[in-house]
């Protein structure tokens, strides 16, 4: 079964750094997602991408936070300089599109998602 | 964003059928119903969706009620694997008309006991 696949699965680093996450989605997947889970709350979505451009991101999702899509496979998030509170879970996810405009529910797939532990 | 109510926490016996229920009273008509669990330690990982009829996969059953304001997840036969947070998420509408983001609730904590 096809999946996304996240590295580096854990990253230590210290305040003030710049951190990447790497993500590749599902190969025929033209949506994606990133996510972060502070350990013990809930999932919480950062922002959504769709050609080459981001289509919603949320408020937690301020300038210090960027994404790329480099090539034809990676979907890469960047946090420019981490603080204490941006250690969490990093998820990524993509879909093949949906909704009210597509016709179809919007099904994403997630990786196993990325720890990020900044101290 | 659309709303959801879960219970906190369920607790059921191993082998046995297990309603996880959804309530979901600000429903529009266009908006899907998605189930989603993450195991512990792992991403959340997708279970079912519907519309309006009910839905069965490998996986687990979906009632939808009639006037669709509530859902219940069915597994069938619980195991300890299906031990998990379950999600019930309406997919929202994005700004930008494509992709729409679900946006997770706390969810329901399943415990299963052998």
């Amino acid at each position: 079964e096809p999946e996304v696949t996240q590295t580096p699965s854990h990253q230590v680093t210290q305040m003030g750094q710049e951190v990447i996450l790497r993500c590749v989605p599902i190969s025929n997947h033209l949506y994606f997602y990133w996510y972060r889970q502070i350990l013990g709350q809930k999932v919480e979505f950062l922002v959504s991408f769709y050609n080459n451009e981001i289509s919603e991101k949320s408020e937690i999702f301020d300038d210090q936070f960027s994404v790329e899509r480099p090539d034809g496979s990676n979907f890469t998030l960047k946090i420019r300089s981490t603080k204490l509170e941006d250690s969490a879970m990093y998820f990524c996810a993509s879909s093949g599109g949906g909704g009210l405009y597509s016709s179809g529910a919007n099904v994403l797939t997630f990786g196993a998602g990325s720890r990020l532990t900044v101290l | 964003d659309a709303k959801t109510t879960q219970p906190n926490s369920m607790e059921s016996n191993e082998e046995e059928p297990v309603h996880l229920p959804c309530n979901h009273s600000t429903i529009s008509g266009t908006d899907y119903i998605h189930w989603y669990r993450q195991l512990p330690s792992q991403g959340p990982e997708y279970v079912i969706h519907g519309l309006t009829s009910n839905v069965n996969n490998r996986m687990a059953s979906l009632a939808i009620a009639e006037d669709r304001k509530s859902s219940t997840l069915i597994l069938h036969r619980a195991t300890l694997r299906d031990a998990a947070v379950y999600y019930c998420i309406l997919e929202v509408e994005s700004i930008g008309e494509y992709g729409n983001k679900l946006v997770f609730g706390a969810g329901t904590i399943l415990r299963v006991k052998s």
